[in-house]
């Protein structure tokens, strides 16, 4: 069975700063996909970023990088230079095949 | 480009009604899913649809709630009777491509709060 654990019940970080939101998975699944979901207060899950389980760089969107380690089975997402619109509710999920499995999520407020 | 569309927003009901839930997902998309996501939980998947035949509904509470998508198109979900523990937020979301990268593209989802 696959399962995302995300520790970080919340998370405060200062505008213009960078801040890491971690992630953690299991799973026996050879061929897998790593995503990172935003979800403002109006509800809307929006999609950030994805990592292929084969891919061997780290993927990048803009403002958004996910740290990907293997080994340790980790898929943290840094947001560079935050912004205040960065305060929401911020999701990691496993997919294989387009089923995804969520982690219960990190609250992410930016102060200015 | 129309994102998916969801409807009823809100609805407040008692326990033991019935309740129904619409989405129409982007054009094209073929796939379709109906999460369900309990205050301060990820969403949880309860139904996948591929055109208009279901791909998996283990985790669907099949004595009470029921979902179609006739014509591969629109979907329903329906709850019947609801429970206080129903209580929750229902995302519909929908899919074009198959496979490792199949980002799925979500509504606003519905809100149901059950007294």
């Amino acid at each position: 069975a696959q399962k995302i654990t995300q520790t970080q019940p919340g998370m405060f970080v200062q505008e213009k700063e960078a801040v890491t939101l971690d992630c953690t998975y299991d799973t026996s699944d050879q061929s897998y996909g790593l995503f990172w979901y935003k979800q403002p207060s109006s509800g809307e899950m929006i999609f950030l970023i994805y990592q292929g389980s084969y891919d061997e760089q780290n993927a990048t969107e803009g403002r958004y990088s996910l740290n990907f380690q293997k080994a340790r089975k980790s898929a943290n997402l840094v947001i560079s230079a935050s912004q205040l619109g960065d305060s929401a509710m911020y999701f990691c999920a496993m997919g294989h095949g387009n089923k995804l499995v969520f982690g219960a999520g990190t609250i992410l407020r930016v102060k200015s | 480009e129309a994102g998916v569309a969801q409807s009823p927003r809100y609805k407040i009901i008692e326990k033991r009604q019935s309740v129904a839930f619409w989405c129409n997902p982007i054009s094209g998309h073929a796939t379709l899913y109906w999460y369900q996501q309990i205050l301060g939980q990820g969403p949880k998947l309860l139904i996948q649809f591929q055109n208009n035949g279901v791909v998996d509904d283990s985790q669907l509470p099949k004595d009470r709630f029921s979902a179609e998508r006739l014509k591969g198109v629109d979907s329903t979900l329906k709850i019947q009777p609801a429970k206080l523990e129903d209580s929750a937020v229902y995302l519909c979301a929908s899919s074009l491509v198959v496979g490792p990268r199949g980002e799925l593209f979500f509504g606003e989802g519905s809100r149901l709060t059950v007294l």
